[in-house]
């Protein structure tokens, strides 16, 4: 069974910093493309950052750039973000994502439960 | 990014009723679109990849099309565990870009 469990969520102040952790299992961690995808609260749900199987390539919404890292222990069979300078506006629960084929671009087909990180002073 | 535009925003509807969603792109992403099911407190489910590809266990009233840069999930008869919140989401340009959704609820 594929599980994909979130841990690293919390309150922080604003200017802060937070590492969320996501553990994988039931799947081979290294033949996926993974993201994380935030759900501000009442909102829709935002892409922010996608990871190739190796960690090569990595991709970021504009609003996370310079600021987030996407990043991957195969041999931990662990997904990171970190989260430097946070804002209010990213106050949101964060979802990590196991994405469908070899491009990762046929859809996230595995999700994680989400962890709430809340900025607030 | 690439712009996903959603409509309706919301839908009331009843069980058995016919209902169709739509989702245009601000530009061509061949196929490659994807919709979810979300539920309230929950992770959104993948239905459907690559504009009419649905994922396995999903029930056969979802189906999905292409025409263009517009795109439709159409759910043919409502059962009661449909209504939740529908997203779709481009997947051909990085960052992958969602639509702002559409909240189905009964009528």
């Amino acid at each position: 069974e594929v599980l994909l469990v979130e841990s690293g969520g919390g309150l922080v102040q604003p200017g802060g910093s937070l590492r969320l952790s996501c553990a994988a299992s039931g799947f081979t961690l290294s033949s996926s493309w993974m993201s994380w995808v935030r759900q501000a609260p009442g909102k829709g749900l935002q892409c922010v950052a996608n990871i190739k199987q190796d960690g090569t390539v990595k991709y970021y919404a504009d609003s996370v750039k310079g600021r987030f890292t996407i990043s991957r222990d195969n041999t931990k069979n662990s997904l990171y973000l970190e989260m430097n300078s946070l804002r209010a506006d990213d106050t949101a629960v964060y979802y990590c994502a196991r994405d469908r084929g070899g491009s990762g671009d046929f859809g996230s087909d595995y999700w994680g439960q989400g962890t709430l990180v809340t900025v607030s002073a | 990014d690439v712009q996903m535009t959603q409509s309706p925003s919301s839908l009331s509807a009843s069980v058995g009723d016919r209902v169709t969603i739509t989702c245009r792109a601000g530009q061509s992403i061949s196929t490659y679109l994807n919709w979810y099911q979300q539920k309230a407190g929950e992770a959104p489910k993948l239905l459907i990849s690559a504009a009419s590809n649905f994922q396995s266990g999903v029930p056969s009233r979802f189906s999905g099309s292409a025409s263009g840069t517009d795109f439709t999930l159409t759910i043919s008869s409502l059962q009661p565990e449909d209504f939740a919140t529908y997203y779709c989401q481009q997947s051909y340009y990085n960052p992958y870009t969602f639509g702002q959704g559409t909240k189905l609820e009964i009528k």
